[in-house]
């Protein structure tokens, strides 16, 4: 593995469905991030986690939630999956002890709730 | 909330120059990043901008003035693989950086 991974690439869900797109990064940076990617819209944060153990809510956390168990991993989970979470996610990671915080992005998943 | 204004698209020849503007009002600042980003793919960073000036990287040129809540990136020698969409996103003073909606930059032949 050499930065972040995503899985799965894309998906075809249907509505009412629990869905859990997996985010892996092994940089051993302390910060977590999942975006949604929207046309015209462009990057919002779902959630966050400033380090293994922590979480917070972005600007359109409802309907998803996340779990920091480890500092490599940061599940992010549909519980009940609508059309209107039809979109792009996108993970990524910083080092969070710079200023810079400079973030990295997985490669993303497509995902479409039918 | 935080505000990040840019253009939707821009088109330019093959060459030329491209100025790609951001005005941002946030509740707080630690630094401003430019990140390209091409059709289906992920963003990738290009430039970091926390005093104010400007900063070369190459062709690709980025500016700061943080009393006018103002930053552009500047695309000199624009060449095909330059068609993208380019994000100006602000770090607020936390971990979490707020994102414009992207400027998309069609460069023609």
């Amino acid at each position: 593995i050499a930065g972040i991974t995503q899985a799965p690439t894309s998906q075809i869900l249907a509505a009412g469905r629990r869905m859990t797109l997996r985010c892996t990064q092994d940089m051993r940076h302390n910060a977590m991030y999942w975006y949604r990617q929207d046309l015209g819209l462009g990057l919002r944060l779902i959630h966050y986690s400033n380090t293994a153990g922590t979480t917070g809510k972005g600007e359109v956390p409802d309907g998803y939630s996340v779990s920091r168990a480890n500092t490599d991993d940061f599940p992010l989970t549909l519980a009940s999956a609508v059309p209107s979470q039809t979109s792009v996610y996108f993970c990524a990671s910083s080092d969070g002890s710079t200023n810079s915080n400079e973030q990295f992005f997985g490669p993303g998943t497509r995902l479409t709730v039918l | 909330g935080q505000n990040i204004d840019q253009p939707t698209e821009m088109t330019a020849t093959e060459g030329a120059i491209v100025q790609i503007n951001c005005t941002y009002q946030t509740s707080g600042f630690n630094g401003l990043f430019w990140y390209q980003q091409h059709a289906g793919e992920a963003p990738t960073f290009l430039s970091y901008n926390v005093l104010d000036g400007l900063e070369e990287k190459g062709r690709f040129s980025s500016f700061l003035s943080r009393s006018k809540g103002y930053s552009y990136l500047l695309l000199k020698e624009l060449q095909m693989k330059d068609s993208a969409s380019y994000l100006c996103a602000v770090n607020d003073g936390d971990y979490k950086l707020s994102f414009g909606a992207g400027t998309t930059v069609t460069v023609r032949a």
